[in-house]
């Protein structure tokens, strides 16, 4: 069975800070997006990464995709507290008939 | 609105009642799906449709949960004899084409999603 995990669970940083999100998956996808979920609010793409090196940059967050290591990684520069909010990753597992699988979520908190 | 939107909002029913979740997904999407998302947790997947049919249900969690979709844009998620488990935020997402066919086209367009609590 497919396996997301992200860490850390919960993130409390100070604004100005850097920091990143990892998110491993346990068998082979080219694709995986990311995620942002406000709280109350739905989900909200970020990004698209589409093949293994790609990198995706918007604002303060960069995305990256490393498929031979089966890891992705968000990273938040000089964070702000507007960037408060749960993050979430999913694999792309349609190429095998299967859906989407879902990382556990990031709960990230920026202090002021 | 160009979004996916999700009837209703807000759902509180009795336990044992049926209740009735709807979606209405960006025009001109084939893919539909339902997830469900617990307090606090991530999202856990339901059902997929490519148009009218739904080859994966897999995530349905018993057999109370039932859903359709007719004429390849509305779905409806039936929930049967509810139970007090099945409270939780019940998304709805849709996107251009499902399946390996093109990568960009898997990417899904979320509803603000319906709040059942079951009492």
């Amino acid at each position: 069975e497919l396996k997301v995990e992200q860490n850390p669970l919960f993130l409390s940083m100070q604004e100005g800070k850097n920091y990143t999100i990892y998110c491993n998956y346990s068998t082979t996808s080219d694709r995986l997006y990311w995620y942002r979920q406000d709280p109350g609010k739905s989900l909200e793409s970020l990004f698209v990464l589409l093949s293994n090196g790609a990198v995706k940059q918007e604002g303060r967050l960069m995305a990256s995709l490393d498929t031979k290591a089966r890891l992705s990684t968000l990273h938040i520069t000089a964070a702000v507290h507007d960037l408060s909010a749960t993050y979430f990753c999913a694999v792309d597992m349609t190429n095998t008939g299967n859906q989407f699988y879902f990382g556990t979520g990031t709960s990230l908190t920026v202090i002021p | 609105g160009a979004g996916v939107s999700q009837s209703p909002s807000n759902k509180v029913t009795e336990k044992g009642k049926d209740v009735e979740l709807r979606c209405d997904p960006i025009s001109g999407h084939t893919a539909l799906y339902w997830y469900r998302q617990s307090l606090g947790q991530g999202l856990e997947f339901l059902i997929y449709f490519q148009g009218n049919s739904a080859p994966d249900k897999s995530g349905l969690p018993s057999d109370r949960f039932s859903a359709e979709r007719t004429g390849g844009s509305v779905s409806t998620l039936t929930i049967q004899r509810t139970q007090q488990e099945d409270s939780a935020v019940y998304l709805c997402a849709s996107s251009k084409a499902g399946g390996w066919s093109s990568s960009l086209y898997n990417e899904q367009f979320f509803g603000p999603g319906t709040r059942l609590t079951v009492l």
